[in-house]
């Protein structure tokens, strides 16, 4: 069945700091979602991309989805404390089901 | 705003028990789903139904079955709990008409003993 890889699955990141997290499907999607979970808290939706190359910026989040549409990346550019939790992707197939990655923690050092 | 209620945040079960994790949304939401997440990896689909009536196995569904007689509730049903059904379960619901954002319940730590 269809997998998602998101990596690195910790990311320690110093305050100011920009990090990128990385998702990987094993088949083509047909879209991806970003998902983020503070401490303690459910998933929010963040944004989904559907088209080939596509990217989107959110203030200081910017997510691409790769060309082949198997691949998926989040950049956070001067992170903040407020950026801290867990991050998502889900990749979309056939059925509209969602398939999750295994998130990235993200931890700010202040 | 949506809301995704879920009946219990926390539950305390043993072994063989049955139980019940109930769902409701207020949003008139078509579709309804209900995760599993465990530390690195991510959330699990189990079960999720498009319709009243409606239910599709996920990619875990062993061990479990799910119910759905009206639109705004999904329940979730453990016939016989075991020690590796210890976990969070997250209720999500979407509508079929938008993008297919998932809106998740607060979620519900389950324990069996």
């Amino acid at each position: 069945g269809q997998q998602v890889m998101q990596i690195p699955q910790y990311q320690h990141v110093q305050e100011g700091e920009d990090f990128t997290t990385y998702c990987n499907s094993s088949t083509t999607l047909s879209n991806i979602q970003w998902y983020k979970q503070r401490p303690g808290g459910h998933p929010v939706f963040l944004i989904q991309l559907v088209k080939s190359g596509e990217v989107k910026k959110q203030k200081r989040l910017t997510f691409q989805f790769g060309e082949a549409k198997k691949n998926s990346s989040l950049h956070i550019t001067a992170t903040q404390t407020t950026d801290v939790g867990t991050y998502f992707c889900a990749g979309g197939a056939a059925g509209n089901k969602l398939t999750f990655g295994g998130g990235t923690r993200v931890l700010v050092k202040p | 705003d949506v809301k995704v209620t879920q009946s219990s945040r926390y539950l305390v079960k043993r072994t063989g028990e049955k139980v019940f994790l109930e769902c409701v949304q207020d949003m008139d939401h078509e579709n309804m789903f209900w995760y599993r997440q465990d530390p690195g990896l991510g959330l699990r689909l189990i079960y999720f139904s498009y319709d009243v009536k409606m239910k599709e196995k996920g990619d875990i569904p062993e061990g479990y079955s799910v119910s759905r007689e009206k639109k705004e509730r999904f329940s979730l049903i453990l016939e016989s709990a075991s020690t590796n059904q210890t976990s969070m379960y997250l209720c999500a619901s979407s509508s079929a008409a938008n993008t297919g954002e998932l809106f998740f319940g607060e979620g519900s730590r389950l324990t069996v003993l």
